[in-house]
């Protein structure tokens, strides 16, 4: 039963525009999602974060926007950078909890 | 500091071998995890540890030991390992319950553990 779901594994972007990396989850209990980039041979980088209580939180060239209604987020890059290169995983937790549910992640290129 | 550090980086062990990976963290967090995350797949948690005593055993088979001296450091300990356990092991730490803030976990750079 896969509660936190990314539909799309890869992703091209050219440099300089936006990407947007979509994640939907099941649980109407989760309320506190996250999103962290992962390079290979490396553990997961934190990026941002959303609170239910929200349904945009921006850090930078970073935003996240959440639609409870439709138990949807999706992190929005602009602009891309070769750099963002990497997979994103979306995460959710009960915000009492500490387990921390991922996705299955996106594999994002960016290119020149 | 926001590091995590996990060793060895990589390790490579029999079926028959008693082996540990270690996690250390201190950046003040009392809650520690263990994570495994097989090729193009998300991590899992395998435990949650909280103030030192451990708080979350996602069913994990009783070959993985987690063990947490003190505060800042984090043991996994293998023991008569499947080849279906090579993995990527991920340590992670944050914040423990009642957090102050909005908290995220920040993780090491894993074990790449191979079974032989």
């Amino acid at each position: 039963d896969q509660q936190v779901k990314q539909n799309s594994p890869s992703l091209s972007v050219q440099e300089g525009r936006i990407s947007i990396l979509n994640c939907d989850y099941t649980n109407s209990m989760f309320d506190y999602f996250l999103w962290y980039k992962k390079y290979p041979a490396e553990g997961p980088t934190f990026l941002i974060s959303i609170s239910s209580i929200k349904d945009k939180n921006e850090d930078g060239r970073f935003t996240v926007f959440l639609n409870k209604s439709a138990k949807h987020l999706s992190l929005h890059i602009v602009p891309s950078q070769p750099g963002d290169s990497a997979v994103y995983f979306c995460a959710a937790r009960i915000r009492t909890a500490s387990k921390l549910t991922f996705g299955t992640g996106t594999r994002l290129q960016v290119t020149l | 500091d926001t590091e995590v550090t996990q060793t060895p980086k990589h390790l490579v062990m029999g079926m028959t071998n008693k082996k540990s990976l270690k996690c250390e963290q201190h950046m003040g967090h009392r809650a520690m995890y263990w994570y495994k995350q097989k090729a193009k797949k998300p991590p899992e948690l395998m435990f949650v540890y909280s103030y030192e005593k451990l708080s979350i055993n996602e069913s994990v088979p009783s070959r993985f030991s987690p063990e947490c001296p003190n505060s800042s450091l984090l043991n996994l300990h293998l023991h008569a390992l499947q080849p279906e356990d090579s993995a990527l092991y991920l340590c992670a730490s944050s914040h423990a319950f009642p957090w102050g803030r909005q908290d995220e976990q920040y993780f090491g750079p894993g074990t790449r553990l191979t079974v032989t």
